[in-house]
């Protein structure tokens, strides 16, 4: 029962370098999201995707960009890191219907940008 | 738009103490209500939800009711354990093009000591 799988786990970046989160999950869900972490923020919604071929901004989406690889697949991408974007990423996914679906969510990568 | 308050903590309790963790929540439709828990170092866990006004959620021995009136979802458990350290998150989802979009209070870290 993998779930919802993230990788890398850990990654460190230099400032300007970039990079691509992975996400895959197995419980044929449409709806994927990608959110940060951070100390005293709780989690913030960066992008997600409603179903595969369609992706739309969330609450704090600039620097990053995002591909519905398949149903199964949802990458973010930091094209240009910033020490702004240290955080924890959180991907998770749900079924579209009944309402009130929960998410589940991968283990997390930790990303540092120095 | 849609947020959520929730005590800010930490919280630390004894064995077998009774705890509440307060959230309110302003929305402008009618939202479903969540609470997960975070172990240190893994993702997110349901850990209760309810849907519609006077639902209580369960599980694990903890409760907590939706109250329309009050926009609460307050969490509650008579006796906690030390494996119940953890950080606890309120969440709402309103659902907007098929997806349950989360918005997250800031999390409670809670510290249960034997």
């Amino acid at each position: 029962n993998a779930g919802v799988t993230q990788t890398p786990k850990f990654q460190v970046l230099k400032t300007g370098q970039s990079m691509t989160l992975q996400c895959a999950q197995d419980m044929n869900h449409n709806s994927m999201y990608w959110y940060r972490q951070d100390p005293g923020m709780g989690l913030r919604l960066i992008y997600y995707s409603a179903s595969e071929g369609t992706t739309d901004k969330g609450e704090v989406p600039n620097g990053y960009n995002v591909s519905r690889l398949n149903k199964r697949e949802f990458s973010l991408r930091l094209e240009s890191a910033a020490p702004s974007q240290t955080s924890v990423y959180f991907c998770a996914s749900s079924a579209r219907a009944p309402r009130g679906q929960p998410q589940h969510f991968g283990d997390g990568t930790r990303l540092s940008i120095l | 738009g849609d947020s959520v308050t929730q005590m800010e903590g930490p919280v630390t309790l004894s064995e077998e103490a009774f705890l509440t963790i307060n959230c309110t929540y302003t929305a402008t439709g009618y939202p479903s209500l969540f609470w997960y828990v975070q172990y240190p170092g893994e993702g997110l866990q349901l850990l209760l939800k309810a849907t519609k006004a006077d639902d209580k959620g369960s599980n694990k021995g903890f409760e907590a009711t939706y109250r329309k009136e009050t926009t609460s979802f307050h969490l509650e458990k008579g006796s906690v354990q030390v494996s119940d350290s953890a950080v606890y998150f309120c969440a709402l989802s309103d659902q907007e093009g098929g997806s349950e979009k989360l918005v997250f209070g800031k999390g409670t870290k809670l510290t249960v000591n034997p």
